[in-house]
């Protein structure tokens, strides 16, 4: 079945560190690739998207890139901001499917 | 424009009490999910409403979960004799439409209801 893998956290980085989170996939077919990210107090927001092979999905300063030949979407920032902590969730969804298939979630810290 | 909305924010429960989590998708969306996060975990579907169409229940994990929706609107998920085990962030999310093809729709996320069943 399908399945998505994400590194555990939490990852601890200092401000202006380049941040890489991964998110590896399972799944017949071609799925849809989802970041969502939970600020503290706040619900799950969507971070960014990709719907098709070598699509890169950008927002705030975040991209990830649809890797079919890795099955990857890691998520990556150049310089992070203490603004940035929040915990991250990686999410598929097939083609012939609309339920969400979640990974387990990475929680990031950001110190000043 | 308003985004989905549940209540309570937070339930405290006794153990083999009956439950109701609400939630007001945003205005105009026709499909409405609802997901159990437990602590530490991702998130875990339970239901999905689309329109007028018979809801997907495969994900409540027991008889006791049961879930309604008045139309296009308000949903209530109702959890009988409420477990331990049933303490977690109970989610829902709604989306403008979903196809049988390319899957492009976002889910848009209340804020959750924490349970905590004593």
């Amino acid at each position: 079945g399908n399945s998505v893998t994400q590194m555990e956290g939490p990852v601890t980085l200092s401000e202006e560190a380049f941040l890489t989170i991964n998110c590896t996939y399972t799944a017949t077919g071609y799925p849809s690739l989802f970041w969502y990210v939970q600020y503290p107090g706040e619900g799950l927001q969507l971070l960014l998207k990709a719907t098709k092979a070598d699509d890169k999905g950008s927002n705030k300063g975040f991209e990830a890139t649809y890797r079919k030949e890795t099955t990857s979407f890691h998520l990556e920032k150049g310089s992070v901001q203490v603004s940035d902590s929040a915990v991250y969730f990686c999410a598929l969804r097939s083609r012939s499917n609309y339920q969400l298939i979640w990974g387990a979630g990475t929680k990031l810290i950001i110190k000043p | 424009g308003a985004g989905v909305s549940q209540s309570p924010s937070n339930k405290v429960t006794e153990k083999g009490k009956d439950v109701e989590l609400r939630c007001d998708p945003i205005s105009g969306h026709t499909a409405l999910y609802w997901y159990r996060q437990r602590l530490g975990q991702g998130l875990e579907f339970l239901i999905y409403f689309q329109g007028n169409s018979a809801p997907d229940k495969s994900g409540l994990p027991s008889d006791r979960f049961s879930a309604e929706r008045t139309g296009e609107s308000v949903s209530t998920l109702t959890i009988q004799r409420t477990q331990q085990e049933d303490s977690a962030v109970y989610l829902c999310a709604s989306s403008s439409r979903t196809s049988g093809g390319a899957s492009t729709d976002t889910q848009y996320f209340g804020p959750g209801t924490r349970l905590t069943v004593l």
